[in-house]
């Protein structure tokens, strides 16, 4: 079965430390993965995408995930965190019928 | 251009009661899709709708849970009779049909129900 596993539930930063969340991914071939990014009370926004080509792929807000498709893993990575970064993180994939697999989230909390 | 708007943003209600969500995607977005978030986890996928019609209810509880897209735009998410279980968030998200590798989802901000 299609899968995604997001292994740590809560990660706490300091302000300015960097930041690095797991992804592994489950599926019969290489999905389109994603990470999304959900603050209290809003909905998901997406951070970055990864369909194919560079397995280093940017996104907004300074983040970027590295595809490493012997680990089966997209993690999500940024240098530097700002105490606006504490929310809550999803993993994601899809195959072609774009039916999207969510992790269960990783809550990130940041300390300044 | 305005984004998924979604309401109410927050309902509680007592079990074996009924309950709507209502859902207005981004114009012109012809895929529209229910998600429920329980505490915890990541959104499941309840329905897809593809202009008016289904495209995949599998996992919808179709015993208490309904879904319409009349017309093709708006849509409503129901649920009669309540449950404890189906306290969670309840997400609206839409996509293009353009021809493209993947048609992004965009999200709503989400419906909290409280059932006690």
């Amino acid at each position: 079965a299609q899968s995604v596993t997001q292994p740590d539930i809560h990660i706490t930063v300091s302000e300015g430390a960097s930041l690095e969340l797991r992804c592994n991914y489950s599926y019969g071939a290489t999905p389109y993965l994603f990470w999304y990014v959900q603050s209290p009370g809003q909905g998901l926004q997406l951070l970055l995408k990864y369909f194919s080509g560079d397995t280093l792929v940017q996104g907004i807000k300074g983040f970027e995930a590295e595809f490493k498709r012997s680990q089966s893993s997209f993690n999500l990575r940024k240098p530097s965190v700002h105490w606006s970064d504490a929310a809550e993180y999803f993993c994601a994939a899809a195959g072609t019928a774009s039916k999207l697999t969510f992790g269960t989230g990783t809550r990130l909390q940041v300390t300044l | 251009e305005a984004g998924v708007a979604q309401s109410p943003r927050y309902k509680i209600i007592e079990k074996r009661q009924s309950v709507a969500f209502w859902c207005n995607p981004i114009s012109g977005h012809a895929t529209l899709y229910w998600y429920q978030q329980i505490l915890g986890q990541g959104p499941k996928l309840l329905i897809q709708f593809q202009n008016n019609g289904v495209v995949d209810d599998s996992q919808l509880p179709k015993d208490r849970f309904s879904a319409e897209r009349l017309k093709g735009v708006d849509s409503t998410l129901k649920i009669q009779p309540a449950k404890l279980e189906d306290s969670a968030v309840y997400l609206c998200a839409s996509s293009s049909t353009a021809k493209s590798t993947y048609n992004e989802q965009f999200f709503g901000p989400g419906t909290r129900l409280t059932v006690l």
